[in-house]
């Protein structure tokens, strides 16, 4: 199984400033990659995959980036909204999907 | 729009059986396939179990397989897991979504499935 792990576990951002977050695979997964939000009492919400391509409707100060094992997810400028759980996911081994623990973007 | 309504969920002991719903609406069910994802209270998500538009291919995590069961009915756009044999550890919210060749675009609200001891 890929095991799928992130940092930080948890990020403390200004509104209006960079966040960056990682997310690292045990082994290679080519450009397989996503990322998910999660607010609290909601489902998550796909933003980017592939690993660079955004989601519906996503906002474009949300990027991507990475491939091989390593990956980057960039909110170029936080919103109040934004701040959530964030997950990656691996889908190189599909439909046997693993995610990673999160990160956690709260309200400096 | 597309919709995935979960329902099923709830209290059962220890060892104890569960079938949860997922009605699908607003897209051609047959043609996706579709997965079960749960989340334990306060932790991340785990993929549970897949099965694809004319139920030829399932596979299932192997924390589950052998308790677990996925079907559909595409006659009634729905999307079912049996579940057997409950444990705490079982104990998550249980997510519909569908399949986008392996990202997840549209999910379900969850349905809470609680195993006591």
């Amino acid at each position: 199984e890929i095991v799928m792990t992130q940092s930080p576990a948890t990020l403390s951002v200004s509104p209006g400033e960079r966040a960056t977050l990682s997310c690292r695979a045990s082994q290679s997964i080519s450009g397989n990659l996503a990322w998910y939000q999660q607010k609290p009492g909601q489902a998550p919400r796909l933003l980017i995959y592939g690993p660079s391509t955004r989601a519906t409707g996503i906002p474009p100060r949300f990027s991507g980036s990475g491939s091989g094992t390593e990956f980057t997810l960039t909110i170029s400028s936080l919103q109040s909204e934004d701040f959530a759980v964030y997950y990656c996911q691996q889908y190189n081994t599909w439909p046997r999907l693993t995610f990673g623990p999160g990160t956690k973007v709260d309200i400096k | 729009e597309v919709q995935l309504v979960e329902s099923g969920g709830g209290l059962v002991q220890s060892g104890g059986s569960l079938r949860l719903s997922c009605a699908a609406s607003g897209f051609t069910f047959s043609s996706y396939g579709m997965n079960w994802v749960r989340q334990a209270p306060g932790k991340g998500l785990q993929w549970v179990s897949y099965i694809s538009g004319s139920s030829s291919t399932i596979y299932y995590a192997d924390s589950v397989k052998g308790r677990f069961t996925i079907s559909r009915d595409n006659a009634k756009n729905s999307l079912y897991l049996k579940m057997n044999d409950l444990r705490g550890e079982d104990t998550a919210v249980y997510y519909c979504a569908r399949d986008g060749s392996g990202t997840y675009g549209h999910w379900g609200q969850g349905t809470l499935v609680t195993v006591s001891s």
